[in-house]
């Protein structure tokens, strides 16, 4: 089954630990990108990754890392979490062509005490 | 600042009624408009879209009507279903997806 798929699903933690939410694809997409949802403000990009090795900035990538060493993970990294980045994450993948759909994974809630 | 704007951002529609959600962009770079629905718990799944060069595009009960010279683009639901209720997101792609706020559609029995 074509998936992506994000871990944990939930998790609370404290300021300042570092935490990594894993994702990982099986479509052998090329493209990968990070969002957060927050109320009102819809989906926002973190952070896109057109294939291994090569990572960009996306609207909101303060307090983020990401990293591409295999085409199907995409990790975010939180090295210091705060509480404003307190929110629901989305992974999704999709070819490279243009206009192509994204495949999201289920979400990852995280709540920074 | 977000290059979609979306309204409203939440509707009530008994079933069988027609649900409509507007969207209004700036960006004159978008080549491609998606629409996708979120249900509770899960990611946004790829509903409908349509590039601009399209005025109308129709998929069973979705129906997306694009007006290019007022850079507005809209999502109608017919015969809305109580498994319609969701939050739908419109969104215009240049190189990358930009996201309207979303709209959280009810659909009462």
């Amino acid at each position: 089954e074509a998936q992506v798929t994000q871990n944990p699903r939930y998790l609370i933690t404290v300021t300042g630990k570092k935490l990594t939410v894993t994702c990982s694809q099986n479509m052998n997409h090329e493209y990968m990108s990070w969002y957060r949802q927050d109320p009102g403000l819809g989906l926002r990009q973190i952070y896109y990754s057109m294939n291994v090795e090569v990572t960009d900035k996306g609207d909101v990538p303060e307090g983020y890392k990401v990293s591409r060493k295999e085409k199907r993970n995409f990790p975010l990294i939180l090295e210091s979490p705060s509480p404003n980045q307190t929110s629901l994450y989305f992974c999704a993948s999709s070819f490279l062509s243009k206009n192509q759909p994204q495949h999201f994974g289920d979400g990852t809630r995280l709540s920074i005490l | 600042q977000q290059q979609v704007k979306q309204s409203p951002q939440s509707l009530i529609v008994q079933k069988g009624g027609i649900s409509i959600i507007n969207c209004a962009y700036e960006n004159t770079a978008f080549d491609y408009f998606p629409w996708y629905q979120q249900f509770p718990g899960k990611g946004p799944a790829l509903l409908i879209a349509i590039r601009p060069d399209v005025s109308e595009k129709k998929e069973g009960r979705f129906t997306i009507s694009f007006n290019k010279s007022a850079k507005q683009f809209s999502l109608h639901i017919m015969d809305s279903q109580p498994g319609d209720s969701a939050t739908y997101f419109c969104a215009g792609n240049d190189y990358k997806l930009s996201f309207g706020a979303g709209t959280t559609v009810t659909v009462r029995a």
